[in-house]
């Protein structure tokens, strides 16, 4: 059982430059969600999808597009990379219902440079 | 806006000792408490959930919350320098999308000293 598989796990891109982070996950989780983790400001969310078709944004998502795949894939895509988004990302995902109480599985991790 | 605050530390304890996390948050409609443990260079991983008034115990951990002061605390017992670690609280309200997303403090960064 592999929980959540973020890939890649490290990337340098030039300013400008475009990817996509893929998450996937095999724990039937209905939730998904993207944040970033920066020195000194925590975990911000950036995206997030409540269920399959859905999608919505979080605290931070200017430059940032996301795609929901299917039940089990979640992607995050820069479409022109910029310095200020030199980060850790983290995909996480967890279960949807009124009685769940449990918090997140996190993948782990992308590191991204832009330079 | 959400708020979650911890104490940024660094707190320093010498191994055996307890240690104790504490978070505070604004939104008085949160329903579930988490705290997350994170090594340099890792991934948070959910180390104690609360959702109920009161103390809950897992082995050398104990999660405290009081609703109407709207914090909740970790405490450590007999620190390992296995210990030392980001801990992260986290609360989790209800978007009314279906989402239970969670909102996170920075963290505290706890140092055990063998």
């Amino acid at each position: 059982n592999a929980g959540v598989t973020q890939t890649p796990k490290f990337q340098v891109l030039k300013t400008g430059q475009s990817m996509t982070l893929q998450c996937a996950q095999d724990m039937n989780h209905n939730s998904m969600y993207w944040y970033r983790q920066d020195p000194g400001m925590g975990l911000r969310l950036i995206y997030y999808s409540a269920s399959e078709g859905t999608t919505d944004k979080g605290e931070v998502p200017n430059g940032y597009n996301v795609s929901r795949l299917n039940k089990r894939e979640f992607s995050l895509r820069l479409e022109s990379a910029a310095p200020s988004q030199t980060s850790v990302y983290f995909c996480a995902s967890n279960v949807k219902g009124s009685y769940s109480n449990y918090g997140y599985t996190f993948g782990s991790g992308t590191r991204l440079t832009v330079v | 806006q959400k708020e979650v605050e911890q104490n940024s530390g660094p707190l320093s304890v010498p191994e055996g000792a307890i240690a104790s996390l504490n978070c505070t948050y604004s939104d008085r409609g949160s329903q579930s408490f988490f705290w997350y443990r994170q090594y340099s260079g890792k991934s948070p991983e959910l180390i104690m959930f609360i959702y109920s008034n009161g103390d809950k115990e897992d082995g050398r951990f104990t999660a405290q919350l009081n609703k109407a002061s709207q914090y909740v605390s970790l405490l450590i017992r007999d620190s390992q320098p296995s210990d030392s670690a980001t801990y992260l609280c986290a609360v989790r309200g209800d978007s009314g999308a279906g989402s239970y997303q969670l909102t996170f403090g920075k963290g505290t960064k706890l140092s055990v000293i063998p």
